[in-house]
């Protein structure tokens, strides 16, 4: 069975500075892992995947992540916060890439 | 990107009666759909597996007779809450895969309050 770790379940920058979302996975096969963003009383929005091949993998708004076999991590990035970035972030795996289990999540909070 | 439509996207209901929850594949066929709950500020939590002309399948201590599942054509999977409690108030999300995509496409989500 695969599970997902988010470490830190609020995560506070500034505007302009650097966003790092932890995720580490446990997955008894090649895992799918995915970022996923959700605002308010919304469903979530895929960031960014990956499947195979190119272990960094750039995503939308500016996101991108890096897959590390050998730390199982899959850490979330952006080189500059803006405001509109603040929300709850999930990681998530998939051994198949349809039944997904999910971290449970970290807010983004961005201070101006 | 394909479609997924979840209905309604809010609802309140008393104690006691019960609540249907709508996800439809918009543009493809999905055979599969999954159902989760997600409680204010936690996580998701996968509460079962819906199939397409057969029985869904739950995961652990969730009550099927309580989340009756149906998945009765390959662009529609309901969720009903019977009997509903406060507790029972809650963020549900359907998702559905899609072949070729390596991820499930999910619903807008419905927002449960029983009071």
């Amino acid at each position: 069975a695969q599970s997902v770790t988010q470490l830190g379940s609020h995560v506070s920058v500034s505007e302009g500075a650097l966003v790092l979302l932890r995720c580490n996975y446990s997955s008894s096969v090649p895992p799918y892992l995915f970022w996923y963003v959700q605002y308010p009383n919304q469903g979530l929005q895929l960031l960014l995947k990956y499947t195979t091949g190119a272990t960094l993998v750039k995503g939308i708004n500016g996101f991108e992540a890096e897959f590390k076999k050998s730390e199982t991590s899959f850490h979330l990035t952006k080189p500059s916060a803006h405001m509109s970035d603040a929300a709850e972030y999930f990681c998530a795996v998939s051994d198949r890439g349809n039944d997904m289990r999910f971290g449970a999540g970290t807010r983004l909070t961005v201070k101006p | 990107g394909a479609v997924v439509s979840q209905h309604p996207s809010r609802v309140i209901c008393k104690s006691g009666t019960s609540v249907k929850i709508e996800c439809r594949s918009l543009d493809f066929q999905a055979t599969t759909m999954f159902w989760y709950r997600q409680f204010p500020k936690q996580s998701l939590m996968l509460m079962a597996t819906s199939n397409e002309g057969s029985k869904a399948t739950y995961e652990q201590g969730v009550e099927k007779d309580k989340f009756l599942i149906n998945h009765a054509s390959l662009t529609l999977s309901t969720l009903t809450v019977t009997s509903a409690h406060p507790e029972d108030s809650s963020f549900y999300i359907c998702s559905a895969p899609v072949r070729a995509h390596t991820e499930a496409f999910f619903g807008q989500g419905t927002r449960l309050t029983v009071v």
